[in-house]
């Protein structure tokens, strides 16, 4: 088992330029999530998806699009990139919320930085 | 609303010190509560949970319990290690959210032998 694979591990950007965060997981989890990290703010949920073709938005969504077409895969796409965006972005896993386990998988992380 | 206030840190100690971090919550009904580590570039690793009040969640000499009448959920270690130099979260989960989990601003805990 991979776990939670992340990549690119480190990416600059400049303002106004679109990229797609990957994250996939090899555990079969229904659930999939994504944070961002923020010096002195701890994780903030950006967006998560509770199946195939189900996504919702969480705390901090503007600026962000995700799509969770297999099971596996729940890529995080930035579509006109803003300093505001600098930030560490984490893709989190659970197997199913319902199944009452409570553990989410947490990948190594994506550091973007947005001149 | 739901939110979690963890205590400032940096924390400095020294190898053997007692650990305490604390933890407080505000959420409706009854949470879950977690606390993960970070340590130095990789992602969070769940270290103990608690989902019911008066449970003591435990792992790797960390303890932390669940205490409903004061809202809290403090970790603990009696004897710290070097390798605990780590970034700490406290977070919960209600119930209805889905796995939404609410996390603390995290605590940065330096070891020094």
């Amino acid at each position: 088992n991979a776990g939670v694979t992340q990549t690119p591990k480190f990416q600059v950007l400049k303002t106004g330029q679109s990229m797609t965060l990957q994250c996939a997981q090899d555990m079969n989890h229904e659930y999939m999530s994504w944070y961002r990290q923020d010096p002195g703010m701890g994780l903030r949920l950006i967006h998560y998806s509770v199946g195939a073709g189900i996504t919702d938005q969480g705390e901090v969504p503007n600026g962000y699009n995700v799509s969770r077409s297999t099971t596996e895969d729940f890529p995080l796409r930035l579509l006109s990139a803003a300093p505001s965006q600098t930030s560490v972005y984490f893709c989190a896993s659970e197997r199913s919320p319902l199944a009452g386990r409570h553990e989410q998988f947490f990948g190594p992380g994506t550091r973007l930085t947005v001149l | 609303g739901n939110s979690v206030t963890q205590m400032e840190g940096p924390v400095t100690l020294s190898e053997e010190a007692f650990l305490t971090i604390n933890c407080t919550y505000t959420a409706t009904g009854y949470p879950s509560l977690f606390w993960y580590v970070q340590y130095p570039g990789e992602g969070l690793q769940l270290l103990l949970k608690a989902t019911k009040a008066d449970d003591k969640g435990s792992n790797k000499g960390f303890e932390a319990t669940y205490r409903k009448e004061t809202t809290s959920f403090h970790l603990e270690k009696g004897s710290v290690q070097v390798s605990d130099s780590a970034v700490y979260f406290c977070a919960l989960l209600r119930g209805s959210t889905l796995g939404r989990l609410y996390f603390g601003r995290g605590t940065q805990l330096t070891v020094w032998p």
